[in-house]
């Protein structure tokens, strides 16, 4: 089973900070297979990223994906009031499985 | 609009069963690999089961391997996961989820809201 390890934890930033989420794999990952997902509280989760750098349909382009082999980065540009939430990668090369997941808070 | 409505969660006693449904609409069901997956209240997503398009792949993790089984009547545009051995951490919202492919390895697009289940004595 491939463990995908996110950094950090928790994330405290401002309105307006840039955000790097980071995820790693026990094992390499295509590209094809790594993804990205929203969720806030109460809600189901969001398809963000999909294929390691391609935005799902209606992802603002604030967000961004990138990485290779058993490193992979989701990047918030300018972060907005609604993207304080907590954020998953997922790999489905090897079965599937999802990270513990970063909380972004407001600082 | 896709719509995804689960059913079937509740309280069960440890060793009881259940079977959740899930009901979809506005997309062509039969084309696309369902997915359900679960979360612990407070806790992360845990990929549960996956089957494919036409039901002839089929996927379970290795925490529920032997107790839980995902189907689909794809006539019916229902996916189902029959959950039997029910154990205490088995409790939590079950989401069903649909895939961008036929097949399983592709990310989920849409999700439903979940449904609650509480296995407790």
């Amino acid at each position: 089973e491939i463990v995908l390890t996110q950094s950090p934890g928790t994330l405290s930033l401002s309105p307006g900070e840039r955000a790097t989420l980071s995820c790693r794999a026990s094992q390499s990952v295509s590209s094809g297979f790594l993804a990205w997902y929203q969720q806030k509280p109460g809600q189901a989760p969001r398809l963000l990223i999909y294929g390691t750098i391609s935005r799902a349909t209606g992802i603002p382009d604030r967000f961004s994906g990138s990485g290779s082999g058993t490193e992979f980065t989701l990047s918030i540009s300018r972060l907005e009031p609604e993207d304080f939430a907590v954020y998953y990668c997922q790999q489905f090369v090897s079965s599937i499985t999802f990270g513990q997941g970063t909380r972004l808070e407001i600082k | 609009e896709v719509q995804l409505l689960e059913s079937g969660g509740g309280l069960v006693q440890p060793g009881g069963s259940l079977r959740l449904s899930c009901t979809a609409s506005g997309f062509t069901f039969s084309n696309y690999a369902m997915t359900w997956v679960r979360q612990a209240a407070g806790k992360g997503l845990e990929w549960v089961s996956a089957i494919s398009d036409r039901g002839d792949s089929t996927y379970h993790a290795d925490s529920v391997e032997g107790r839980f089984t995902i189907s689909r009547d794809n006539s019916r545009n229902t996916l189902y996961l029959q959950m039997n051995s029910l154990r205490a951490d088995d409790t939590g919202r079950y989401y069903c989820a649909k895939g961008s492919d036929r097949v399983v390895t592709a990310p989920i697009n849409h999700w439903g809201q979940g449904t609650l289940v509480t296995v407790s004595s």
